[in-house]
């Protein structure tokens, strides 16, 4: 099967802690995302990598950080999670086919800070 | 700084009818536009995009969009929805890089039987 998988689906940790997310593409693409999408399903681009290089990094907290250890991988650490990182963390990929690449998304990993 | 707008947070409409969700975009240059569906607990989906030529673009599910510069829109419409296009429909905008993909807040569509 060719898509983007993501795991965990579900993550509940404390103020503080560390939490990583993984991301993986089985459709041979060159790039990869992660998006933040809030409780109001507003979607922000937070990084992005071209065949492990990081092309877009977006105003994020520094204890965000992107590890890119093959171009179908991108996994997502925060340091130190805050209450304000709960969200949906979306991971996505795309042909780097320039502006008009479609981007497929994986189902997204849901954090909850308490 | 490019950016969409999308006014309608919430659309409910009946199976059977027609469905048009409004986009606005704002970008310097040539824009790409995109439109993508996200169901339930699930990712993202494209359902159509454009860049140049005819302005309306067919995608899929029987979705078309209509562009136009004079209005900087990018609108979506169905003729006959199904209670399966109850979703959340995302209008987005890229640079011509194509790394940086500005979504608008989204609009809820609910369908009912």
């Amino acid at each position: 099967e060719t898509a983007v998988f993501q795991t965990p689906n579900y993550h509940v940790t404390q103020v503080g802690n560390e939490v990583s997310f993984n991301c993986k593409q089985t459709l041979g693409h060159d790039t990869m995302y992660w998006y933040k999408q809030d409780s109001k399903k507003l979607l922000k681009i937070m990084f992005s990598y071209n065949n492990k290089q990081l092309i877009v990094n977006e105003t994020v907290p520094r204890r965000f950080s992107p590890q890119s250890s093959d171009k179908a991988h991108l996994n997502l650490r925060i340091k130190s999670v805050e209450p304000e990182d709960s969200a949906v963390y979306l991971c996505a990929s795309s042909d780097w086919g320039g502006a008009y690449a479609e981007q497929f998304f994986g189902p997204g990993t849901r954090l909850t800070v308490l | 700084a490019q950016s969409v707008t999308q006014p309608d947070a919430r659309v409910t409409v009946s199976e059977g009818a027609s469905l048009q969700l409004r986009c606005k975009y704002s970008y310097s240059a040539t824009p790409y536009l995109f439109w993508y569906v996200q169901y339930p607990r699930q990712g993202l989906q494209m359902l159509l995009k454009y860049y140049s030529g005819d302005p309306v673009v067919q995608g899929v599910n029987g979705f078309e969009a209509e562009f136009s510069k004079s209005d900087s829109s990018f609108h979506l419409r169905k003729a006959s929805v199904h209670w399966s296009d109850s979703a959340v429909y995302f209008c987005a905008v890229t640079n011509s890089a194509g790394n940086k993909l500005t979504f608008g807040i989204g609009t809820r569509v609910l369908v009912r039987p």
